[in-house]
């Protein structure tokens, strides 16, 4: 399997929105409704911020959403937050018990 | 309050072995899936093994199949990973999480780091 391709980086101001893009195929993304986002800050363990393309586990603000269209998935940060400057990661469900990464994207706060 | 924490890593010769045990507490071990994820130096998460309630099923990355053997002892709430035929390619930060659904890992340890060199 492959990796999900994601943008290298993404960036936008505090306050504004930034969406991340995460294409995979109709083998991963695009045949199950398991994608997840993970949100990681240097030198820390990645934390759960959507689980099953648009459910925000309790605790993560809800300027958090997750969508999918076909083979790609997408996290939305709205309002941005100087605390959300971070790598960010998706990862799908690819079928027989196989999960693939997305390459990741680090997201800058202006 | 849930804990994962991870031991075991190290240096290691190419074609070594080693074992990476994740200590957990706080929940019901047995009744969890378990993964362990692992990151490359300046690199992507990568998932590498998974294994079952009672240990009856467990997975892995085409890369570590052969290799690597993910095993769990639900009486001392704990996870390991026996890493095998060690190659450079291995060394990174290996992570231990509890997986509630596919890809859901809702918690993850600190992580251990493993490096294979000469």
């Amino acid at each position: 399997q492959s990796a999900l391709t994601q943008p290298p980086s993404a960036s936008g101001s505090p306050g504004q929105s930034v969406t991340i893009s995460c294409t995979g195929t109709s083998s991963d993304v695009g045949g199950y409704n398991y994608v997840s986002w993970y949100q990681q800050h240097p030198g820390k363990a990645p934390k759960l911020m959507i689980y099953e393309v648009s459910q925000r586990p309790s605790g993560v603000p809800d300027r958090f959403s997750g969508s999918k269209s076909g083979n790609t998935a997408s996290l939305t940060v709205s309002g941005l937050q100087a605390e959300d400057e971070a790598d960010y990661y998706c990862v799908s469900y690819a079928g027989s018990n196989d999960y693939v990464f997305g390459t990741g994207t680090k997201v800058t706060v202006l | 309050e849930v804990q994962l924490v991870e031991s075991g890593g190290g240096l290691v010769q190419p074609g070594g072995s080693l074992r990476l045990p994740c200590a957990t507490s706080g929940f019901a071990f047995s009744s969890y899936w378990m993964s362990w994820v692992r990151q490359a130096p300046g690199k992507g998460l990568e998932w590498v093994a998974n294994i079952n309630q009672d240990g009856s099923e467990k997975y892995y990355v085409d890369s570590v199949k052969g290799r690597f053997t993910i095993s769990r002892d639900n009486a001392k709430n704990s996870l390991y990973l026996h890493m095998n035929s060690l190659r450079a390619e291995d060394t990174a930060v290996y992570y231990c999480a509890r997986e509630v659904r596919p890809v859901r890992f809702d918690y993850w340890g600190q992580g251990t780091l493993v490096t294979v060199s000469s």
